[in-house]
């Protein structure tokens, strides 16, 4: 079956620091691949994604490679801020097959001024 | 356009309780999806519906968990004789209709607490 591995929080940066979030995937065919973000007390909003091999999803300074052959997609972003502190969940959804979403147990990240 | 809304926000119920919880997906939405988040986990998915029809249930459990989407009004997910284990927060997600991938937008959830 689908299952997402996600590092363990949480991570701890100061602001301005490079952030690196680690998420592979195992899946049957060629799922597409999403990072949401959750912001304490609310519900989840769509940070970005990637839908074929070699992709790059990006918003909002974030970033993401869709990495077929290392069945990955880890999170980047080159100088974080105080507001960027959240829950950060990785995710895919298969294109065929059952359409719910399968996430990594989120890596939460503190972002220190 | 409205997103995906989701009430009550918050839910107190008493052990042996039912729980409503009621999901309306946005404008043109026609799937509705619920998940479930345990405090410090990752979201795990319960229930795919789309209008009158349970499409996949496989992640609901076989016991006192039901849920609908009607026709006419909202999505409701039903907890019948809740028990603490069932505290958690309990997400919403609607989709357009799509043959390919379907993006889901998220409701802002409701915190059940079951004392």
């Amino acid at each position: 079956g689908n299952s997402v591995t996600q590092m363990e929080g949480p991570v701890t940066l100061s602001e301005e620091a490079f952030l690196t979030i680690n998420c592979t995937y195992t899946a049957t065919g060629y799922p597409s691949l999403f990072w949401y973000v959750q912001y304490p007390g609310e519900g989840l909003q769509l940070l970005l994604k990637a839908t074929k091999a070699d992709d790059k999803g990006s918003n909002k300074g974030f970033e993401a490679t869709y990495r077929k052959e290392t069945t990955s997609f880890h999170l980047e972003k080159g100088s974080v801020q105080v507001s960027d502190s959240a829950v950060y969940f990785c995710a895919l959804v298969s294109v065929t097959g059952r359409r719910a979403l399968t996430f990594g147990s989120g890596t939460r990240l503190q972002v220190q001024p | 356009n409205a997103g995906v809304m989701q009430n009550p926000r918050h839910l107190v119920r008493r052990r042996g309780q039912e729980a409503r919880l009621r999901c309306s997906p946005m404008k043109g939405h026609s799937h509705v999806y619920w998940y479930r988040q345990l405090p410090e986990e990752g979201l795990k998915f319960m229930v795919y519906l789309q209008k009158e029809n349970i499409i996949d249930e496989s992640g609901m459990p076989k016991e006192r968990f039901s849920a609908e989407f009607p026709k006419e009004g909202p999505s409701i997910l039903r907890i019948q004789q809740v028990v603490r284990g069932d505290s958690a927060a309990y997400f919403c997600a609607s989709s357009p209709t799509s043959k390919d991938y379907n993006e889901q937008f998220f409701g802002p959830g409701t915190r059940l607490t079951v004392l």
